[in-house]
């Protein structure tokens, strides 16, 4: 099946600073990729749809300047957290769709962000 | 929209027993649905999907099943093994999969030897 690859699968940073997670898809281009948050014990939220040459869309109550999604290419989305706080502290997913697959999306294997 | 739930319901089974987690679904639009299972720490795997147009489907070990008239989705786990054991999630989505993913607030699943 499709891979998806996400990097750093975990990462501790001080408050205040930013931290850059990667996503990419290893055998299929994906012109849109998904980022999602995932707080312990609890389902995966929507953060925003990253969209390959173009903006992303953030969902409601996403700060889109705290999250900064880049898609600059066909295999590889960044997240960038910016300014983090403890309270950023939190599970990362992402996903893509393969356009041949249709409605299948493959996740990657998430980063947990400490931020102390 | 639809909502996802807070607080993780489990079930606990033990090995060999047939496992059932139940989904329940908001949107009615909503035309294919997928279960994902997740352990502890890693991202979502698939493990079976279903359209709107079939009320059930069988892999290896598990069945989906749908019932689109009171938005309800199953999914049945046949002589469950301990490295089952995850939280398991129904997701939804609409216009045959090109819509973005709505997950469901999961289940996990416990299985002791």
């Amino acid at each position: 099946g499709a891979v998806v690859s996400q990097h750093p699968s975990w990462v501790i940073c001080k408050s205040g600073t930013s931290v850059k997670i990667e996503c990419r898809s290893l055998d299929f281009q994906a012109t849109t990729m998904f980022w999602y948050r995932q707080f312990p014990k609890q389902s995966l939220m929507l953060m925003a749809t990253s969209n390959e040459g173009s903006k992303a869309t953030y969902e409601q109550g996403v700060e889109k300047d705290k999250f900064l999604i880049n898609h600059a290419s066909l295999t590889l989305s960044t997240l960038t957290v910016t300014s983090a706080h403890p309270e950023d502290s939190s599970f990362y997913i992402c996903s893509a769709k393969n356009p041949r697959a249709l409605a299948e999306a493959f996740f990657g294997q998430g980063t947990r962000l400490t931020v102390v | 929209g639809e909502s996802v739930g807070l607080h993780l319901p489990t079930l606990s089974v033990q090995e060999g027993d047939n496992s059932i987690i139940n989904c329940a679904y908001s949107n009615s639009a909503s035309d294919y649905f997928i279960w994902y299972k997740q352990e502890s720490g890693k991202g979502p795997q698939f493990i079976i999907d279903i359209r709107s147009n079939m009320d059930k489907r069988q892999g290896q070990r598990v069945t989906v099943l749908l019932n689109k008239t009171v938005k309800h989705l199953s999914l049945q786990i046949a002589a469950t093994q301990p490295g089952d054991s995850a939280v398991y999630f129904c997701a939804e989505n609409m216009n045959s999969g090109y819509s973005t993913l709505t997950f469901g607030k999961g289940t996990m699943l416990l299985v002791s030897p």
